[in-house]
């Protein structure tokens, strides 16, 4: 099985709401990364766990909040979110060594209105 | 980070071969070049990684230079399926991919 699973596939929540996205992988992969990709640009990557703790985290506002219950689960909750956060949430899973090759799920698509 | 630099966009015919090219002149000794692609509305999708030596795989080849300052991936046989943005990236010795803005590759019937 080398599928990484993301849901929803789609969302609309209002600038007040808290929702989560969810990602799983049963690749036995250590590392478990989430993008974020604005339309027509490419990927930019958010945050990295690896072995479920948070290793990478590029800077990214706290109304994003993610979190690793397990090697197979990585959530990214969401909280006071702005219409500029509207983007395809990617999540990735790796084996965590090099070369690092990534496996990624279809993505979220979120609308904040 | 280091960085790529590839041509916007590129066109094919169906069933002919194609080279996407990449140059990474500030290439460290320790970065691996990846590619990815992504087709329309999915993830994307791992093609193939090298180091030094020119690699093969079922999807495609990678020929790495010499001074490793270029790559080119070379896909065989275009098919209408292969129609999608074609990211080169180089990661070192971390977790951090970092894409840059891709080679879109039209593929004609």
């Amino acid at each position: 099985d080398t599928e990484v699973t993301q849901t929803p596939k789609h969302l609309v929540m209002g600038m007040t709401n808290k929702k989560s996205l969810k990602c799983e992988q049963h690749m036995g992969h250590r590392a478990m990364y989430w993008y974020k990709q604005k339309a027509k640009k490419p990927p930019e990557l958010m945050f990295v766990y690896s072995y479920e703790k948070l290793s990478i985290n590029e800077s990214v506002p706290s109304r994003f909040s993610p979190e690793c219950p397990n090697s197979s689960l990585l959530n990214l909750h969401l909280h006071a979110l702005q219409p500029e956060d509207s983007a395809l949430y990617l999540c990735a899973s790796s084996q965590g060594r090099p070369p690092y090759e990534q496996y990624f799920g279809p993505g979220t698509r979120l609308t904040v209105t | 980070d280091a960085k790529t630099t590839q041509p916007n966009s590129m066109e094919s015919n169906e069933e002919e071969p194609v080279h996407l090219p990449c140059n990474h002149s500030t290439i460290s000794g320790t970065d691996y070049i990846h590619w990815y692609r992504q087709l329309p509305s999915q993830g994307p999708e791992y093609v193939i990684h090298g180091l030094t030596s020119n690699v093969n795989n079922r999807m495609a080849s990678l020929a790495i230079a010499e001074d490793r300052k270029s790559s080119t991936l070379i896909l065989h046989r275009a098919t209408l399926r292969d129609a999608a943005v074609y990211y080169c990236i180089l990661s070192e010795d971390t977790d951090k991919l970092i894409f840059g803005t891709g080679t879109r590759l039209q593929v004609f019937p």
